[in-house]
C-alpha cells in the first residue's frame, strides 16, 4: 500500500518565478492538506482540499493556490516566488469521514516533502 | 486563538535513559492532540493521538503520552531511548472542525552513547 508521495523531491527556483508541487494521497484517502515548514519551525497550514475544492485556508497570500483532481491527487502552486518561500512543503492526506469534527480527518499521513529553494 | 507550546527547543539524553517531551496547548474545547516525529530530511510520522477517553495513550516505537486537562498538557514519554530516537518531535492540536492541525515549534532530541 503506497503512502503519500510527493514530487519533486528538491527544487531550485529564482525569485519571481512560479512553481508547482505535486502530491498523491495514501490509497483510500480523499482529503489533502498542504503545510509549509520553514527551517527550524513547525509546519504551518496552507490549505486543505476536499471534493476538488478548497475547504479551508491558513494565513497565506493568494500567491499560494492549489487544485485537487478527481483521483484525489493535488497540486500546490506558488506564483511570484519570494526568498521567504524557501521551505519544506509537506502534503498530508486523510479521510474526511462523516463530516465536521470527524476524527479521521485529523489522522493525517504526511509525505516526505518537497524542499523548495528560492534564490 | 489556539496555540501549541513546546518549551524545550533541544534535549540531550543518554541512550537507555528515559525521555519526556513537554507540550502545552491553548484551546477552548476538548482538544484532539497528536505527536509526530520527523527524522532529518523526512516527512512527519504519527506517533500517537488522543481524542477522548483514557488519558494515557500508547503509540508506536514504545512512546506514550498523557493528557492532563488541568495543566493543558500532553507530554510525550519513553522509558528507555534508543539511538534511533534521535529526531525532531512535534506536538499538534486539531485546530478547527475540518482537520486543520496546528503544530508546535518542535523539540530536537539528541541521543548520546
Amino acid at each position: 500500500d503506497a503512502g503519500v508521495t510527493q514530487s519533486p523531491t528538491h527544487l531550485i527556483k529564482t525569485r519571481g518565478q512560479q512553481v508547482t508541487l505535486r502530491c498523491s494521497p495514501k490509497s483510500g484517502h480523499d482529503t489533502v492538506s498542504w503545510y509549509q515548514q520553514a527551517l527550524g519551525q513547525g509546519p504551518q497550514f496552507i490549505f486543505q482540499y476536499y471534493e476538488e475544492e478548497e475547504r479551508q485556508r491558513g494565513n497565506f497570500p493568494d500567491r499560494f493556490s492549489g487544485h485537487q483532481f478527481p483521483n484525489y491527487s493535488s497540486e500546490l502552486n506558488v506564483n511570484a516566488l519570494l526568498l521567504g518561500d524557501s521551505a519544506l512543503y509537506l502534503c498530508a492526506s486523510s479521510l474526511a469521514g462523516s463530516g465536521r469534527g470527524s476524527r479521521s480527518s485529523y489522522e493525517q499521513y504526511f509525505g516526505p516533502g518537497t524542499r523548495l529553494t528560492v534564490t | 486563538a489556539q496555540s501549541v507550546t513546546q518549551p524545550d527547543i533541544h534535549i540531550t539524553v543518554s541512550e537507555g535513559a528515559s525521555l519526556e517531551l513537554r507540550c502545552n496547548y491553548s484551546y477552548g474545547a476538548t482538544p484532539y492532540l497528536f505527536w509526530y516525529v520527523q527524522s532529518p530530511g523526512q516527512g512527519l510520522q504519527l506517533l500517537l493521538k488522543y481524542f477522548s477517553g483514557d488519558t494515557l495513550v500508547q503509540g508506536i516505537k514504545g512512546f506514550e503520552a498523557e493528557f492532563k486537562r488541568s495543566q493543558s498538557s500532553f507530554n510525550l514519554r519513553k522509558p528507555s531511548v534508543h539511538w534511533s530516537d534521535a529526531a525532531e518531535y512535534f506536538c499538534a492540536v486539531g485546530a478547527d472542525s475540518w482537520g486543520k492541525l496546528q503544530f508546535g515549534a518542535g523539540t530536537q532530541v539528541v541521543v548520546t552513547p
